[in-house]
């Protein structure tokens, strides 16, 4: 069973730092690329960033581009974002989600995990 | 700045069908917008339904199905049940992001 798990969010200060990270389990997870997602309160969900498989491929939001960095390490079967520069409207929660093997797909998401600027 | 439109709200009967659609601001959806639809439902995370404009999940109940319809893509449920109420989405894929539309409130009465 493909199981998400999202964690390191927390209270921070605007102008702090966060990182989250994303444990996958139940996939050869170095074959998917990954996604996340972030859904403020009362809102739809945004998209954020993408990770290729290998990690080669990365693609950013402008809202966040410059500020979050996306990474993995296949070797843990860990998915990160390191999240700069917070600011208010950064309050979220924020979901991993894996991707479908062929392209432009989500598949299973994770639980979610929030952070308040 | 692109827009994705989705329906605000929609009700449907029990055992009804009901189509949602997903526009954009650009113009018409294609298949090359590989859209996606998804249900999320109060205190949970969304669950994904259909990608690539057509493509179930193995968890997507055979009641849901994705098309294209009139310039949008559309998501239709056939034989409505209590627990498919709902929140959903739609994602659409450009070539320099993806957005996500601003969802439709699925009441089933």
């Amino acid at each position: 069973e493909v199981q998400l798990l999202e964690s390191g969010g927390d209270l921070v200060q605007p102008g702090g730092s966060l990182r989250l990270s994303c444990a996958a389990s139940g996939f050869t997870f170095h074959s998917y690329a990954m996604t996340w997602v972030r859904q403020a309160p009362g809102k739809g969900p945004e998209w954020l960033s993408a990770i290729s498989g290998d990690g080669i491929h990365i693609y950013y939001a402008d809202s966040v581009r410059g500020r979050f960095t996306v990474s993995r390490d296949n070797s843990k079967n860990t998915l990160f974002l390191q999240m700069n520069s917070l600011r208010g409207d950064d309050t979220a929660v924020y979901y991993c989600a894996q991707n479908t093997l062929v392209h432009y797909g989500l598949a299973v998401w994770g639980l979610g995990t929030t952070v308040t600027v | 700045q692109t827009v994705v439109t989705q329906e605000p709200s929609l009700t449907v009967s029990p055992g009804g069908t009901v189509t949602l659609t997903c526009g954009s601001s650009t113009g018409a959806v294609t298949s090359g917008y590989y859209s996606n639809w998804f249900q999320q439902k109060p205190g949970q995370a969304p669950r994904s339904l259909i990608y690539r404009t057509t493509n179930t999940h193995s968890w997507t109940p055979a009641r849901f199905s994705g098309s294209l319809l009139g310039g949008k893509a559309a998501l239709t449920l056939s034989g409505a049940q209590p627990e498919d109420e709902a929140d959903y989405y739609c994602l659409l894929n450009y070539g320099d992001g993806v957005l996500f539309g601003g969802g439709t409130k699925l009441t089933v009465l």
